[in-house]
């Protein structure tokens, strides 16, 4: 398996700044997405971004994803105390239906 | 509710006495997955079901089976639990095709003493 590497490991902004996370993978990929967990509890889906798409958006979130360099960012702007959580990328390879999850990021957003 | 549903959530027992994980979803979901997550490792896949009866190996199956008699229902079992085994077990499920995003349950925390 390849595991993502989500960059930083921990990250830690005042209420309203903007939280950028990063994710390199080493694998050719179907999709990569990103999840959120709050502590102790399950996954849940933000958003999915294709091989063949660059960048999407979803409400605060903005991920881009570069196939030649293997990497992709998750932006969250205009952060709240409630997005406090850890945050992972998980790639979906090429001929594959698993998903290959990263150590996540930490981001805690102090009010 | 759409939902994936893990039982128990908790759960402390001894070496060796075999126990069952069970997880059920509602939304009709072919693919059905179980991870563990461990500090520093993330979360690691120990079995998938395509569907029903087809189960496959993940990257950590050692110690655990699975089986997968009805589409909604994807026990784990630990047959003579260890104390690596000692984990927070997640079960997940998506559609059977491409790009779709995974559902998961709450977890369940196993502490094996």
């Amino acid at each position: 398996s390849q595991q993502g590497e989500e960059d930083p490991q921990a990250l830690s902004i005042q209420e309203g700044e903007n939280a950028t996370m990063n994710c390199s993978y080493k694998t050719s990929i179907n999709n990569l997405q990103w999840y959120r967990q709050n502590s102790g509890r399950g996954l849940v889906h933000l958003i999915l971004i294709r091989s063949n798409e660059r960048e999407k958006h979803s409400g605060r979130l903005r991920v881009t994803l570069d196939t030649s360099k293997k990497s992709s960012s998750l932006l969250i702007t205009a952060s709240r105390a409630a997005d406090t959580a850890s945050y992972f990328c998980a790639t979906e390879e090429t001929g594959a239906n698993n998903l290959f999850f990263g150590t996540g990021t930490r981001l805690t957003v102090i009010p | 509710e759409a939902q994936v549903t893990q039982n128990p959530r908790y759960l402390i027992t001894v070496t060796g006495k075999k126990l069952t994980v069970t997880c059920s979803q509602n939304m009709n979901h072919e693919y059905m997955s179980w991870y563990r997550q461990d500090p520093g490792l993330g979360l690691r896949q120990i079995y998938y079901s395509m569907n029903v009866e087809v189960t496959d190996k993940g990257d950590v199956p050692e110690g655990y089976k699975v089986s997968r008699k009805e589409k909604r229902n994807f026990p784990l079992i630990l047959e003579s639990p260890s104390p690596n085994q000692t984990s927070l077990y997640f079960c997940a499920s998506k559609f059977n095709r491409n790009n779709q995003p995974q559902h998961f349950g709450d977890g369940t925390r196993l502490s094996i003493l």
